[in-house]
């Protein structure tokens, strides 16, 4: 079953414009992870969030967690064609077996 | 670092016909994940292998699905006999303990069930 759901489905935006999606998940996490899929690819890893994190930083991204309302969400500044993507939310849940559960993924298009 | 291999990377075959994907892990990765990724969905993990052991295997339908990682090292999944909702793109990955960090993903293998 699906943890997280990402906001929106799909996005599209201008090149330069910053783009924003969000995660909402169910149960109490460990860690949250951000993922970006290129089309007919594999997923790459862009960003780790600990639950007791608020938010983080890395180059262009930033990702913020807030545990209380089960939300997180990916910042994209200054977005380029290349940015182009699926981006995931996965989580590792407290219960049971530590595994990554991921969202549906919103579909992320930059247009030049 | 060499990446996660997989292969084949496109297969095509029709239901009831049995198909097999190789995954060789980054080196010295201890576990190795096997997930489906049908079209427009995230990926959902099948099989969790740590070093030769299975560690979750709560989503791999068994009656069809077997994967098997011997020597602890590179791994197969099979599917026998393939259904139509079979079709998805087969996603392998590793990471270097059992205890969840980041995941390295292979490039996929783009199964189509006729």
């Amino acid at each position: 079953s699906q943890q997280g759901e990402e906001d929106p489905q799909a996005l599209s935006i201008q090149e330069g414009e910053n783009a924003t999606m969000n995660c909402s998940y169910k149960t109490s996490i460990n860690n949250l992870q951000w993922y970006r899929q290129n089309s007919g690819r594999g997923l790459v890893h862009l960003i780790l969030i600990r639950s007791n994190e608020r938010e983080k930083h890395s180059g262009r991204l930033r990702v913020t967690l807030d545990t209380s309302k089960k939300s997180s969400s990916l910042l994209i500044t200054a977005s380029r064609a290349a940015d182009t993507a699926s981006y995931f939310c996965a989580t590792d849940t407290l219960q049971g077996a530590q595994k990554l559960v991921f969202g549906q993924g919103t579909r992320l298009t930059i247009n030049p | 670092e060499a990446g996660v291999a997989q292969s084949p990377r496109y297969k095509i075959i029709e239901k009831r016909q049995s198909v097999a994907f190789w995954c060789n892990p980054i080196s010295g990765h201890a576990t190795l994940y096997w997930y489906q990724q049908i079209l427009g969905q995230g990926p959902k993990l099948l099989i969790q292998f740590q070093n030769n052991g299975v560690v979750d295997d709560s989503q791999l339908p068994k009656d069809r699905f077997s994967a098997e990682r011997l020597k602890g090292v590179d791994s197969t999944l099979k599917i026998q006999p393939a259904k139509l909702e079979d079709s998805a793109v087969y996603l392998c990955a590793s990471s270097t303990t059992s205890h969840v960090k980041t995941q390295y993903f292979g490039p996929g293998t783009r199964l189509l069930v006729l």
